[in-house]
């Protein structure tokens, strides 16, 4: 079974810039959850899409949004891109719920901010 | 709020030698709690999880946690280090406040020495 894939990979981009980030989960996993990783916060949930809804959000401004396809595919969104927000940025898959269910990491999208 | 408490931002060890990475978490009710590594330029691979049914948990890789409620610590351990194990954990926290996500501690380093 194919694993959670994500892309890009590497994205360069220019502050006030957007960006717009995919995610396919693993076959058959309904939810799909997305963290920010970065050296000074370390790892941070930014939301959770289950049926294209949004189930649980992170402290995160409104710049950051996300969507959740028929097909369980998630894209996030970062709208007027800063500094700050260069990371790693991770999707998650899982069947149900990623409360008690394991959850499945892609392997990231780099986002560098210059 | 759910928090996770990694002891040492960096651990070194010697090949063969015990590996324990600590971690303590904070949660109001009974908690899932999980461990993941991150090797350099990868997303994160699920170790072990621990959902109450066995307060020893067994893993991957040779890979164990024990669960205890009275020091709510979930301290992994393998008995012997092998180099390929160097890389960073992360414990996490989910349940209670921390519904429908995942808290991270800040993770721990891992370095085996030959």
């Amino acid at each position: 079974k194919a694993g959670v894939t994500q892309t890009p990979r590497y994205l360069i981009k220019t502050r006030g810039q957007q960006v717009t980030l995919s995610c396919s989960p693993i076959s058959g996993h309904r939810s799909v959850s997305w963290y920010q990783q970065t050296p000074g916060q370390g790892l941070q949930f930014l939301f959770e899409y289950f049926s294209e809804t949004q189930r649980n959000k992170g402290n995160f401004p409104g710049r950051f949004s996300g969507r959740q396809f028929s097909n369980s595919r998630s894209e996030m969104n970062v709208s007027t891109l800063e500094l700050g927000d260069s990371a790693l940025y991770l999707c998650a898959s899982s069947l149900e719920s990623p409360t008690y269910d394991e959850q499945y990491f892609g392997p990231g999208t780099r986002l560098t901010v210059t | 709020a759910q928090s996770v408490t990694q002891l040492g931002s960096h651990v070194s060890v010697s090949e063969g030698a015990l590996v324990l990475l600590r971690c303590n978490y904070s949660s109001s009710v009974p908690p899932y709690l999980f461990w993941y590594v991150q090797y350099p330029n990868q997303g994160l691979q699920l170790l072990l999880k621990y959902t109450s049914a066995a307060t020893l948990v067994k893993g991957i890789n040779g890979f164990e946690a024990e669960f205890k409620k009275s020091e709510t610590s979930f301290h992994l351990t393998k008995p012997s280090a092998h180099m390929s194990d160097a890389a960073e954990y992360f414990c996490a926290v989910s349940g209670g406040t921390s519904y429908g996500k995942l808290t991270f501690g800040q993770g721990t380093i891992l370095t085996v020495h030959p």
